[in-house]
């Protein structure tokens, strides 16, 4: 059964860096294909993708916030890190991470499971 | 990047009914599209992959069907459980973007 699982601040104050936390089991981010994904969602509004690392180490970022972000894996941990900098009460929102799931031998994926969610709030 | 553009935003339906909602990429995305469910307060859940696949465990009144730009999530008959907001989600580029979403609410 693959888990995950946000940690991380609640509260943060405009211009600081956030730093979140993903950590997971029953899957290993060593494995070809493999990926862990971050998607947040501001309050009562849709959700939007921020980042990707897949086994290789490879990334991909949201264009429009690709200067302010950084994913890193830690894999002997199994955990996941995301970085925002420059953080601003339009960042503040629901950060959930996600496993990075595919068909084996296509290249059709998708995000499934997800964890809980972390609120981070951007509030001097 | 890959813009999804739902509809409706929102509507409202009956226990019963069948629903459709529409879901267009800006862009072929041939059929890597997903569905996901979104209950208040809970994170997304898997509907539907590669444009018409049923996640395990999803049950079959929920269909998607499309390829190319045009998309469709069907409930067939919507029960007390479905009322959520559903969202689409290309995974065509590794640039993942989602749908705005649509907000299904009881009549």
């Amino acid at each position: 059964q693959i888990t995950l699982k946000e940690s991380g601040p609640t509260l943060v104050k405009p211009t600081q860096t956030l730093t979140l936390t993903c950590t997971f089991s029953g899957f290993s981010l060593s494995t070809s294909g493999v990926g862990v994904g971050w998607i947040r969602q501001p309050p009562g509004k849709a959700l939007e993708w921020l980042a990707l690392i897949f086994w290789d180490d490879d990334k991909r970022y949201s264009p429009s916030l690709e200067n302010r972000l950084t994913i890193t894996k830690d894999t002997s941990k199994n955990q996941v890190v995301l970085t925002v900098t420059n953080m601003d009460p339009v960042d503040t929102a629901t950060y959930y991470c996600a496993h990075r799931g595919l068909v084996v031998g296509t290249t059709y994926n998708w995000f499934d499971p997800w964890g809980q969610g972390t609120l981070v709030t951007v509030s001097s | 990047d890959i813009q999804m553009t739902q509809s409706p935003s929102s509507l409202s339906a009956s226990v019963g009914d069948r629903v459709t909602i529409t879901c267009r990429a800006s862009q072929s995305i041939s059929s890597y599209l997903n569905w996901y469910q979104q209950k208040p307060g809970k994170a997304p859940n898997l509907l539907i992959y590669a444009a018409s696949s049923l996640q395990s465990g999803v049950p079959s009144r929920f269909s998607g069907s499309g390829s190319g730009t045009d998309f469709t999530l069907t409930i067939s008959s919507l029960q007390p459980e479905d009322f959520a907001t559903y969202y689409c989600q290309q995974s065509y580029s590794s640039l993942a973007t989602f749908g705005g979403g649509t907000k299904v609410e009881i009549k």
